[in-house]
């Protein structure tokens, strides 16, 4: 089984100063890494995945995320934010093993971000 | 626009009554989920779906009941049994190959 910790239940930042949203998981198997954003009652969207390959991966709005597989993590990082950043993030892992392997997903990390 | 619809996306009940929430893909998606999500708790798999006929319980299926007769459709059905029903709930699917979701807009449920 796989488990997800965002230890971070809110993070607030400044407009153009750069943030870091924590991840770390916990899994007996190799995993695969999520991103999802969540904007204020609406779905979740992906922001970025880990599946094979290069550890850092990015998405298009400057968002960039980076898999350490000594300290298990997956940390999201941005340079300089946005106030249209201001959201909810969750981190998910699904386990490699064969058959249906769920997407288990952290509590969040809601970013203020503020002028 | 290919995606997934919720319907409705707010929806009251008194308590005892049993109640239907929508879930529609046209993303010719093998797989559905349905979540529910509460403050400070992350997504909490309720059912899964992965072909038409068929479904699995997830993590907290307990007060509640889906069907899957057609690929685009996967209702879920709050029960009276479910002792603490007032929460945010989440639509997803997933194309046979792909490991990511894509989600619905959700439909936030208030039970009084």
């Amino acid at each position: 089984a796989q488990s997800v910790t965002q230890l971070d239940s809110q993070v607030p930042v400044f407009e153009e100063a750069p943030v870091e949203l924590r991840c770390n998981y916990s899994s007996s198997v190799s995993v695969y890494l999520f991103w999802y954003v969540q904007y204020p009652n609406q779905g979740l969207q992906l922001l970025l995945k880990y599946l094979s390959g290069s550890t850092l991966v990015e998405s298009i709005n400057g968002f960039e995320a980076e898999f350490n597989k000594s300290q298990t993590s997956f940390h999201l990082r941005k340079p300089s934010v946005h106030i249209s950043d201001t959201a909810e993030y969750f981190c998910a892992v699904m386990g490699m093993n064969t058959g249906f392997q769920k997407l288990v997903f952290g509590t969040g990390t809601r970013l203020l971000v503020s002028p | 626009d290919g995606g997934i619809t919720q319907s409705p996306k707010y929806l009251f009940r008194k308590e005892g009554q049993n109640v239907t929430l929508s879930c529609e893909q046209n993303l010719n998606h093998d797989a559905m989920y349905w979540y529910r999500q509460d403050p400070g708790q992350g997504l909490r798999l309720i059912y899964y779906s992965q072909i038409v006929n068929d479904f699995q319980k997830g993590d907290i299926a307990e007060g509640y009941s889906v069907s899957r007769e057609k690929k685009e459709s996967f209702p879920l059905t709050v029960t009276s049994a479910q002792k603490n029903p007032t929460a945010f709930y989440l639509c997803a699917s997933s194309a046979g190959t792909a490991l990511w979701q894509y989600f619905g807009p959700g439909t936030r449920l208030t039970v009084t």
